[in-house]
């Protein structure tokens, strides 16, 4: 089964709100990062949180993880129509090996 | 921040010919580089690990026949899909671990559109 599995698929909100995005993934993971791209773009690393944190912040970024239930999510308050990108967290469970596992991703739209 | 540059941005070629890719570390050396595909609406891949003076590990399922990495130096990596088929049209990105900062975060590359016809 899938690492790093996203909710939702899709995000659509006004400018101005906040967005939520979920990810849940299944192994135990030595850190979790959370990526946005833009369409057709590379990636650009947001936040990375260790498995012995809680929560962490990085300006309108707000990110928590619960080990327990194996699951993060990414706060962006007051969001603004430039923050219209995909979402990716991504866990890495080995980090020896230095790879990273995708989670499939939440499309966040934000209208003006 | 550390910075990865992949050439071509895009390319469009004929099937049954060769592309070849470069991923570069443009203020750091980079042991490791990975590389992803990424289909249209679909999440990042890894295809292989690139590994500086030795044999790339691929993912399975990746067919180390057709996607030849090379690791020549600590700053480039080059992805060779050979003999391209349509259904390697894809985005492939490449990425890179800055060692001065830890093995933790991943510097990705702007991408590389791949179109065969």
């Amino acid at each position: 089964s899938q690492q790093g599995e996203e909710d939702p698929q899709a995000l659509s909100i006004q400018e101005g709100e906040n967005a939520t995005m979920n990810c849940s993934y299944k192994t135990s993971i030595n850190n979790l990062q959370w990526y946005r791209q833009n369409s057709g773009r590379g990636l650009v690393h947001l936040i990375l949180i260790r498995s012995n944190e809680r929560e962490k912040h990085s300006g309108r970024l707000r990110v928590t993880l619960d080990t327990s239930k194996k699951s993060s999510s990414l706060l962006i308050t007051a969001s603004r129509a430039a923050d219209t990108a995909s979402y990716f967290c991504a866990t890495d469970y080995n980090t020896n090996a230095g790879k990273s596992t995708f989670g499939d991703g939440t499309t966040l739209t934000v209208k003006p | 921040g550390a910075v990865v540059s992949q050439h071509p941005s895009w390319v469009i070629c004929k099937s049954g010919t060769s592309v070849k890719i470069e991923c570069r570390s443009l203020d750091f050396q980079a042991t490791t580089m990975f590389w992803y595909r990424q289909f249209p609406k679909q999440s990042l891949m890894l295809m292989a690990t690139s590994n500086e003076g030795s044999k790339a590990t691929y993912e399975q399922g990746v067919e180390k026949d057709k996607f030849l990495i090379n690791h020549a130096s600590l700053t480039l990596s080059t992805l060779t899909v050979t003999s391209a088929h349509p259904e390697d049209s894809s985005f492939y990105i490449c990425s890179a671990r800055d060692p001065g900062t830890g093995r933790e975060t991943q510097y990705f590359g702007p991408g590389t559109r791949l179109l065969v016809l």
